[in-house]
Protein backbone atom coordinates (compact mmCIF):
# COMPACT_ATOMS: atom_id res chain seq x y z
CA UNK A 1 0.00 0.00 0.00
CA UNK A 2 1.10 3.68 -0.77
CA UNK A 3 2.38 5.85 1.95
CA UNK A 4 1.39 9.19 2.34
CA UNK A 5 2.99 11.95 -0.46
CA UNK A 6 3.57 14.81 -1.13
CA UNK A 7 4.16 17.49 -3.97
CA UNK A 8 5.95 18.64 -5.29
CA UNK A 9 8.97 17.42 -3.65
CA UNK A 10 11.20 20.54 -3.82
CA UNK A 11 9.97 24.20 -4.56
CA UNK A 12 11.53 27.51 -4.57
CA UNK A 13 9.65 30.92 -4.27
CA UNK A 14 10.60 34.48 -4.15
CA UNK A 15 9.23 36.75 -1.43
CA UNK A 16 5.91 37.88 -1.55
CA UNK A 17 5.18 35.01 -3.55
CA UNK A 18 1.88 32.38 -3.15
CA UNK A 19 2.93 28.68 -2.69
CA UNK A 20 0.20 25.58 -2.83
CA UNK A 21 1.16 22.16 -1.18
CA UNK A 22 -0.41 18.94 -1.49
CA UNK A 23 -0.67 15.96 0.20
CA UNK A 24 -1.96 12.49 -0.14
CA UNK A 25 -3.48 10.22 2.74
CA UNK A 26 -2.80 6.67 3.38
CA UNK A 27 -6.09 4.94 1.74
CA UNK A 28 -8.83 4.97 4.32
CA UNK A 29 -7.55 7.61 6.45
CA UNK A 30 -9.65 10.53 7.14
CA UNK A 31 -7.61 13.01 9.17
CA UNK A 32 -4.45 14.77 7.59
CA UNK A 33 -2.66 17.10 9.62
CA UNK A 34 0.26 19.82 8.58
CA UNK A 35 3.95 20.55 10.07
CA UNK A 36 6.94 22.94 9.07
CA UNK A 37 9.92 22.17 10.32
CA UNK A 38 12.35 24.32 10.07
CA UNK A 39 15.95 22.92 9.83
CA UNK A 40 17.70 22.00 13.14
CA UNK A 41 14.49 21.77 15.00
CA UNK A 42 11.47 19.26 15.09
CA UNK A 43 8.35 19.91 13.45
CA UNK A 44 5.86 22.99 14.55
CA UNK A 45 2.04 21.72 14.08
CA UNK A 46 0.41 24.16 11.57
CA UNK A 47 -3.16 22.32 11.01
CA UNK A 48 -5.42 19.09 11.23
CA UNK A 49 -8.20 18.26 9.43
CA UNK A 50 -10.55 15.60 9.63
CA UNK A 51 -13.83 15.23 7.41
CA UNK A 52 -13.55 18.30 5.42
CA UNK A 53 -13.30 20.41 8.53
CA UNK A 54 -10.24 22.08 10.59
CA UNK A 55 -10.23 20.50 13.87
CA UNK A 56 -6.68 22.24 15.34
CA UNK A 57 -4.45 25.13 14.03
CA UNK A 58 -1.37 26.16 15.83
CA UNK A 59 0.31 29.33 16.36
CA UNK A 60 1.14 30.44 12.34
CA UNK A 61 -0.54 33.80 11.12
CA UNK A 62 -3.58 33.75 8.75
CA UNK A 63 -0.62 33.94 5.77
CA UNK A 64 -1.21 30.03 6.38
CA UNK A 65 -4.48 28.15 5.29
CA UNK A 66 -5.49 24.62 4.42
CA UNK A 67 -8.34 22.78 2.84
CA UNK A 68 -9.26 19.02 2.38
CA UNK A 69 -11.28 17.75 -0.31
CA UNK A 70 -13.91 14.93 -0.24
CA UNK A 71 -11.39 12.20 -1.06
CA UNK A 72 -9.63 13.15 1.94
CA UNK A 73 -6.56 14.85 0.10
CA UNK A 74 -5.11 17.94 1.48
CA UNK A 75 -3.64 21.15 0.36
CA UNK A 76 -1.83 24.02 2.41
CA UNK A 77 -1.70 27.68 0.80
CA UNK A 78 0.69 30.18 2.28
CA UNK A 79 0.41 33.60 1.06
CA UNK A 80 2.72 36.73 0.78
CA UNK A 81 6.17 34.29 1.50
CA UNK A 82 8.75 35.43 4.06
CA UNK A 83 12.17 34.25 4.26
CA UNK A 84 11.39 32.78 7.30
CA UNK A 85 8.90 30.47 5.45
CA UNK A 86 11.89 28.53 3.93
CA UNK A 87 11.46 24.94 5.80
CA UNK A 88 10.32 21.39 5.11
CA UNK A 89 6.34 21.07 5.14
CA UNK A 90 5.45 17.73 6.24
CA UNK A 91 2.06 16.18 6.14
CA UNK A 92 0.80 13.42 8.60
CA UNK A 93 -2.40 11.28 8.21
CA UNK A 94 -4.19 8.85 10.72
CA UNK A 95 -7.52 6.95 11.18
CA UNK A 96 -10.31 9.15 12.55
CA UNK A 97 -10.12 8.51 16.56
CA UNK A 98 -7.84 9.40 19.65
CA UNK A 99 -4.13 7.46 19.88
CA UNK A 100 -4.09 6.40 16.55
CA UNK A 101 -0.88 6.55 14.65
CA UNK A 102 0.24 9.80 12.34
CA UNK A 103 2.45 8.53 9.18
CA UNK A 104 4.05 11.06 7.69
CA UNK A 105 5.01 11.57 3.70
CA UNK A 106 8.60 13.05 2.85
CA UNK A 107 7.62 16.57 3.04
CA UNK A 108 7.90 19.38 0.64
CA UNK A 109 11.47 21.52 0.75
CA UNK A 110 10.34 25.07 0.26
CA UNK A 111 12.90 27.61 -0.47
CA UNK A 112 12.07 31.52 -0.17
CA UNK A 113 14.72 33.73 -2.15
CA UNK B 1 3.10 25.80 25.68
CA UNK B 2 4.07 22.46 26.46
CA UNK B 3 7.62 22.56 25.64
CA UNK B 4 9.90 19.56 25.22
CA UNK B 5 13.69 19.42 25.80
CA UNK B 6 15.95 16.92 24.36
CA UNK B 7 19.80 17.02 24.98
CA UNK B 8 22.19 16.56 23.76
CA UNK B 9 21.33 18.62 20.50
CA UNK B 10 23.98 16.45 18.53
CA UNK B 11 25.97 12.86 19.18
CA UNK B 12 28.40 11.65 16.53
CA UNK B 13 29.79 8.29 17.98
CA UNK B 14 31.32 5.47 16.46
CA UNK B 15 29.38 2.05 15.40
CA UNK B 16 29.77 -0.14 18.58
CA UNK B 17 29.23 2.14 21.35
CA UNK B 18 26.68 2.70 23.53
CA UNK B 19 24.66 6.34 23.91
CA UNK B 20 21.04 7.48 25.51
CA UNK B 21 19.25 10.58 24.41
CA UNK B 22 16.78 12.46 27.02
CA UNK B 23 13.74 14.22 26.93
CA UNK B 24 12.48 16.99 29.75
CA UNK B 25 9.70 18.80 30.42
CA UNK B 26 8.23 20.74 33.16
CA UNK B 27 4.65 19.21 31.92
CA UNK B 28 3.05 15.84 33.04
CA UNK B 29 2.46 13.80 30.26
CA UNK B 30 -0.76 11.33 29.67
CA UNK B 31 1.86 9.99 27.05
CA UNK B 32 4.94 10.29 25.25
CA UNK B 33 6.27 8.90 21.58
CA UNK B 34 9.93 8.48 20.35
CA UNK B 35 10.51 9.41 16.34
CA UNK B 36 13.58 8.54 14.16
CA UNK B 37 13.53 11.01 11.09
CA UNK B 38 15.92 10.00 8.33
CA UNK B 39 16.94 12.93 5.76
CA UNK B 40 14.98 13.01 3.41
CA UNK B 41 11.81 11.44 4.95
CA UNK B 42 8.96 12.23 7.65
CA UNK B 43 9.03 11.18 11.20
CA UNK B 44 8.78 7.33 11.85
CA UNK B 45 6.61 6.78 15.45
CA UNK B 46 9.30 3.94 17.16
CA UNK B 47 7.52 3.89 20.27
CA UNK B 48 4.45 5.39 22.57
CA UNK B 49 5.04 4.78 26.67
CA UNK B 50 2.28 5.51 28.76
CA UNK B 51 2.92 4.48 32.53
CA UNK B 52 4.73 6.23 34.66
CA UNK B 53 8.02 3.83 35.05
CA UNK B 54 7.71 1.81 31.48
CA UNK B 55 10.24 0.44 29.95
CA UNK B 56 9.85 -0.68 26.35
CA UNK B 57 12.40 -2.29 24.02
CA UNK B 58 12.64 -2.62 20.35
CA UNK B 59 15.50 -4.54 19.45
CA UNK B 60 18.35 -2.39 20.26
CA UNK B 61 16.62 0.69 21.42
CA UNK B 62 15.58 0.60 25.16
CA UNK B 63 12.69 3.61 26.06
CA UNK B 64 12.06 4.50 29.48
CA UNK B 65 9.23 6.88 30.58
CA UNK B 66 10.02 8.86 34.02
CA UNK B 67 8.58 7.97 37.20
CA UNK B 68 6.24 11.44 37.00
CA UNK B 69 5.79 11.10 33.64
CA UNK B 70 7.64 14.36 32.87
CA UNK B 71 10.96 12.97 31.12
CA UNK B 72 11.53 9.90 28.92
CA UNK B 73 14.72 8.46 27.68
CA UNK B 74 16.46 6.43 24.68
CA UNK B 75 18.88 4.19 25.08
CA UNK B 76 20.83 2.80 22.27
CA UNK B 77 23.31 -0.34 22.55
CA UNK B 78 25.83 -0.96 20.00
CA UNK B 79 24.88 1.57 17.68
CA UNK B 80 25.15 0.77 14.13
CA UNK B 81 25.50 3.43 11.03
CA UNK B 82 21.66 2.37 10.46
CA UNK B 83 21.32 4.68 13.75
CA UNK B 84 21.54 7.35 12.08
CA UNK B 85 19.19 9.86 12.08
CA UNK B 86 16.97 12.61 14.21
CA UNK B 87 15.68 11.38 17.21
CA UNK B 88 12.69 12.71 18.40
CA UNK B 89 10.05 12.76 21.61
CA UNK B 90 6.29 14.00 21.05
CA UNK B 91 3.28 14.40 23.34
CA UNK B 92 -0.15 13.98 21.91
CA UNK B 93 -2.70 16.70 23.21
CA UNK B 94 -6.10 18.12 22.12
CA UNK B 95 -8.72 16.02 21.52
CA UNK B 96 -7.99 15.74 17.75
CA UNK B 97 -4.33 14.62 18.92
CA UNK B 98 -1.86 17.24 17.93
CA UNK B 99 1.53 16.24 18.04
CA UNK B 100 4.09 18.47 20.20
CA UNK B 101 7.31 17.83 18.90
CA UNK B 102 10.67 17.96 20.78
CA UNK B 103 14.20 19.80 20.09
CA UNK B 104 15.27 16.92 18.29
CA UNK B 105 18.58 14.97 19.27
CA UNK B 106 21.04 14.34 15.77
CA UNK B 107 22.54 11.18 16.47
CA UNK B 108 25.52 10.25 13.44
CA UNK B 109 27.07 6.86 13.97
CA UNK B 110 30.48 6.90 11.75
CA UNK B 111 31.40 2.62 10.54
Amino acid sequence: DAGVTQSPTHLIKTRGQQVTLRCSPISGHKSVSWYQQVLGQGPQFIFQYYEKEERGRGNFPDRFSARQFPNYSSELNVNALLLGDSALYLCASSLAGRNNEQFFGPGTRLTVL
Amino acid sequence: TQLLEQSPQFLSIQEGENLTVYCNSSSVFSSLQWYRQEPGEGPVLLVTVVTGGEVKKLKRLTFQFGDARKDSSLHITAAQPGDTGLYLCATLSGGYQKVTFGTGTKLQVIP
